[in-house]
């Protein structure tokens, strides 16, 4: 099983609303990426988690709070969003972070639309 | 810092035509590259890899690429296009740097794939 899954496939809340997006995977992974796709770029990383741990934030706003609950699951919770954040929020995970050779896995995306 | 340069936001091509995508990477130690895809309102699905193993890489659906070191380059082609192939490509390289952030994966800008009938 190489797949990465995400729910929900697509979500519209308002700027004062409190959401949380979700990812798992079952494939032994220890490391898990949070991007933000805009329409017609290539993905920007979020963050990285490592073995649970949060490693790398990349000077992302705090209206965006991830969360390792254990190996196979990653939050992405969201509050007090702007218009600008809406994207496709896409999900992936590797082997291992540090190995340069293991590809990531992509799930299918959250396609999020904050009025 | 590793970097990719995908040459042509926008390819075109016939069905049964072939397909090349370019794309050029900038780096001071052999990089390890990767192509994507990703298919309208979908996550990105990995092609092909590129790990010194070989210089010919043969990925999924027909794919291939060619590390080429002293071009930099690692072109995408396949021999024969079909409408299933239109969508977004994205080359990305990961490598050694000098911030420590070996983990990053840095995509190029990406190619839209058109597939004319």
């Amino acid at each position: 099983d190489t797949e990465v899954t995400q729910t929900p496939k697509h979500l519209v809340m308002g700027m004062t609303n409190k959401k949380s997006l979700k990812c798992e995977q079952h494939m032994g992974h220890r490391a898990m990426y949070w991007y933000k796709q805009k329409a017609k770029k290539p993905p920007e990383l979020m963050f990285v988690y490592s073995y649970e741990k949060l490693s790398i934030n990349e000077s992302v706003p705090s209206r965006f709070s991830p969360e390792c609950p254990n190996s196979s699951l990653l939050n992405l919770h969201l509050h007090a969003l702007q218009p600008e954040d809406s994207a496709l929020y896409l999900c992936a995970s590797s082997q291992h972070r540090d190995i340069l050779t293991y590809e990531q896995y992509f799930g299918p995306g959250t396609r999020l639309t904050v009025t | 810092a590793q970097s990719v340069t995908q040459l042509g936001s926008h390819v075109s091509v016939s069905e049964g035509a072939l397909v090349l995508l370019r794309c050029n990477y900038s780096s001071s130690v052999p990089p390890y590259l990767f192509w994507y895809v990703q298919y309208p309102n979908q996550g990105l699905q990995l092609l092909l890899k590129y790990t010194s193993a070989a210089t010919l890489v043969k990925g999924i659906n027909g794919f291939e690429a060619e590390f080429k070191k002293s071009e930099t380059s690692f072109h995408l082609t396949k021999p024969s296009a079909h409408m299933s192939d239109a969508a977004e490509y994205f080359c990305a390289v990961r490598g050694p740097n000098s911030g420590g952030s070996n983990y990053k994966l840095t995509f190029g800008k990406g190619t839209l794939l058109t597939v004319n009938p």
